[in-house]
């Protein structure tokens, strides 16, 4: 069973910055693509980061420069470092895996709350 | 990339035949054959339905349904039932520097 369990949000300052983690199991993150999606409060879904199994990074316009996607194969963890962080970065953040061969969206981890409020 | 465009909701009764529409561009949905849909239920994560169109993962019932006309995709769900009653959203790839764009989004109630 394929298992995605972020961590690390929050509640940060604006201009701050933090570290979401997500631990894979029965999924190897080195071998497949990994993204970032999030979900503002009452909002639709909005792709955020994309690392594919080559190394390869994409990010959204609204993050790029900001925002730096990772992996830890020795952990099969997924990161995203969070930096400048503004108030419409206050949202719901899925770590999402899907298959190196396809390009849909197969599991979801249940999703960490990033707050960004003085 | 701007999302895609969804209607904001789409109801039905018990038993009857709906669909969702999710329009595109000829940078998106127009170009490639790689439009996936995802079912949210409240306060849940969102749920893999379809894929590259007309695909269904390993446990999707067949009562959901996807197809695709130039810039526009759509998603049908059959003989709706109550436990339909959710948030749909579609997705396509798009390449480029951020090579993957969401709908709006559509509450469907039953």
């Amino acid at each position: 069973e394929v298992q995605l369990v972020e961590s690390g949000g929050g509640l940060i300052q604006p201009g701050g910055s933090v570290r979401l983690s997500c631990a894979a199991s029965g999924f190897t993150v080195s071998s497949n693509y990994m993204s970032w999606v999030r979900q503002a409060p009452g909002k639709g879904l909005e792709w955020v980061s994309l690392i594919y199994s080559g190394g390869s990074t994409y990010y959204a316009d609204s993050v790029k420069g900001r925002f730096t996607i990772s992996r830890d194969n020795s952990k099969n963890t997924l990161y995203l470092q969070m930096n400048r962080l503004r108030a419409e970065d206050t949202a719901v953040y899925y770590c999402v895996g899907g298959y190196s061969y396809g390009y849909q969206h197969n599991y979801w981890g249940q999703g960490t709350l990033v707050t960004v409020s003085s | 990339q701007s999302a895609l465009t969804q209607p904001a909701s789409v109801s039905g009764s018990p038993g009857q035949s709906i669909t969702i529409s999710c329009t595109g561009t000829n940078s998106d949905i127009g170009t490639y054959n790689l439009v996936s849909w995802y079912q949210q239920q409240p306060g849940k994560a969102p749920k893999l339905m379809i894929y590259e169109v007309t695909k269904r993962p390993s446990g999707v019932s067949n009562r959901f349904s996807g197809s695709k006309s130039g810039n526009t995709a759509s998603l049908t769900i059959s003989g709706v039932q109550a436990e339909d009653e959710a948030d749909y959203y579609c997705c396509s790839y798009a390449g480029g520097s951020s090579p993957y764009v969401f709908g709006t989004g559509t509450k469907v109630t039953v």
